[in-house]
């Protein structure tokens, strides 16, 4: 039972590169996030979707974006990444915002 | 808005000692409460949740949570501690409206010694 997937696990970047971290999930949830999770800090949302084809800001959005093509497919892009983005990035998945949340097992991305 | 605070980022107890992690929300509507706990390198795991119903809620692992609405709490207890529950801890607070999100506390470390 996969659950969350997220790829991939670790990353390392130079200031100004541009990734995609990809999140799948195979419970047919509607709602999907992506966290970010800093020492001292816990979970701060970036952004989240309630279902495919929307997305909505959270409380960190900026300098990310995102894409619900699929609805298995939650996708966070950085465009033109900066050291304040070494994080673990956490995505997870509802079938609705009161229910519990699924997470993945995060990626851990340094930017140099 | 909704917020969560979580008293003592570090918590240590002996093994076969009570565990207590306390929580402290702010609502402006009934709320949907949630503990999950995150071992090392691993994402988060729901122990329990409040969803309006019985105010004791038991989870996985011998953890339960009292839901108080006169002191705003949620904390979380567990009557001996095994070793195994070393781990970070977090409560998470969700107002029962349609498109809600959830807020997460800043986490409690709790450290569990022989």
């Amino acid at each position: 039972n996969a659950g969350v997937t997220q790829t991939p696990k670790f990353r390392v970047l130079k200031t100004g590169q541009s990734m995609t971290l990809l999140c799948a999930q195979d419970m047919n949830h509607e709602y999907m996030y992506w966290y970010r999770q800093d020492p001292g800090m816990g979970l701060r949302l970036i952004h989240y979707s309630v279902g495919e084809g929307t997305t909505a800001k959270g409380e960190v959005p900026d300098g990310y974006n995102v894409s619900r093509l699929k609805k298995q497919n939650f996708l966070l892009g950085l465009e033109s990444a900066a050291p304040s983005q070494t994080s673990v990035y956490f995505c997870a998945s509802s079938q609705n915002p009161l229910q519990p949340q699924h997470f993945g097992d995060g990626t851990r991305l340094s930017i140099l | 808005a909704q917020s969560v605070t979580q008293l003592g980022s570090h918590v240590s107890v002996s093994e076969g000692a009570l565990v207590l992690l306390r929580c402290n929300y702010s609502s402006s509507v009934p709320p949907y409460l949630f503990w999950y706990v995150q071992y090392p390198n691993q994402g988060l795991q729901l122990l329990l949740k409040y969803t309006s119903a019985a105010t004791l809620v038991k989870g996985i692992n011998g953890f339960e949570a009292e839901f108080k609405k006169s002191e705003t709490s949620f904390h979380l207890t567990k009557p001996s501690a095994h070793m195994s529950d070393a781990a970070e801890y977090f409560c998470a607070v969700s107002d029962n409206s349609g498109y809600s999100t959830l807020t997460f506390g800043k986490g409690t470390m709790l450290l569990v010694s022989p």
